[in-house]
């Protein structure tokens, strides 16, 4: 099976521009979990998806935000972004049937200058 | 905030030594699992132990839980340079289709 997919692997963007980025699961899984990681908070969580419906929501603010298709990709938008959006952001898909492990992209490294 | 606490935050040793690095959390947990992330990549899952569960092994790893003090830790043992990487814990942190990352602990093995 292919692994999980994100796009672009890096994007440089400008503050107050937005961007999209995109994750393709692994083939049969339904679930898409979305994650940033930076040096001083870590990995944080923003959101997961199933069927195409957000069952979870981070605390982040409404800048981001997600949507899933009914092929199981998912892609999150970040609209007017600041320099602190500069990151690395994880995509992972599962089965969806609870916490049960993820698997990860290699992640897409956004840098805002 | 939810998030679990790795210790030590780096830890580096020879190839050959083994290497232990704990994890607490805060809140109750359906599972605990270890995460390995190589410089700038994705993480990849390494081992899941369930809350009934005290002891995993799985090749040159072993995970301990204990549930009461809140913490766990990962054993690896005869270490190689390929080892080299951050490792993180993650827990569901009671909120379903969540997980709750700890800041991880980066370990440098030295051939």
């Amino acid at each position: 099976k292919a692994g999980v997919t994100q796009t672009p692997r890096y994007l440089i963007k400008t503050r107050g521009q937005q961007v999209t980025l995109s994750c393709s699961p692994i083939s049969g899984h339904r679930s898409v979990s979305w994650y940033q990681q930076t040096p001083g908070q870590g990995l944080q969580f923003l959101f997961e998806y199933f069927s195409e419906t957000q069952r979870n929501k981070g605390n982040f603010p409404g800048r981001f935000s997600g949507r899933q298709f009914s092929n199981s990709r998912s892609e999150m938008n970040v609209s007017t972004l600041e320099l602190g959006d500069s990151a690395l952001y994880l995509c992972a898909s599962s089965d969806g049937t609870g916490n049960e492990k993820l698997f990860f992209g290699s992640g897409t490294q956004l840098s805002v200058l | 905030s939810q998030q679990g606490e790795e210790d030590p935050q780096a830890l580096s040793i020879q190839e050959g030594e083994n290497a232990t690095m704990n994890c607490s959390y805060k809140t109750s947990i359906n599972n605990l699992q270890w995460y390995r992330q190589n410089s700038g990549r994705g993480l990849v899952h390494l081992i899941l132990i369930r809350s009934n569960e005290r002891e995993k092994h799985s090749g040159r790893l072993r995970v301990t839980l204990d549930t009461s003090k809140k913490s766990s830790s990962l054993l690896i043992t005869a270490s190689r340079a390929a080892d080299t990487a951050s490792y993180f814990c993650a827990n569901s942190g009671g909120s379903n289709y969540k997980l709750t990352f700890g800041k991880g602990t980066l370990l440098t093995v030295n051939p």
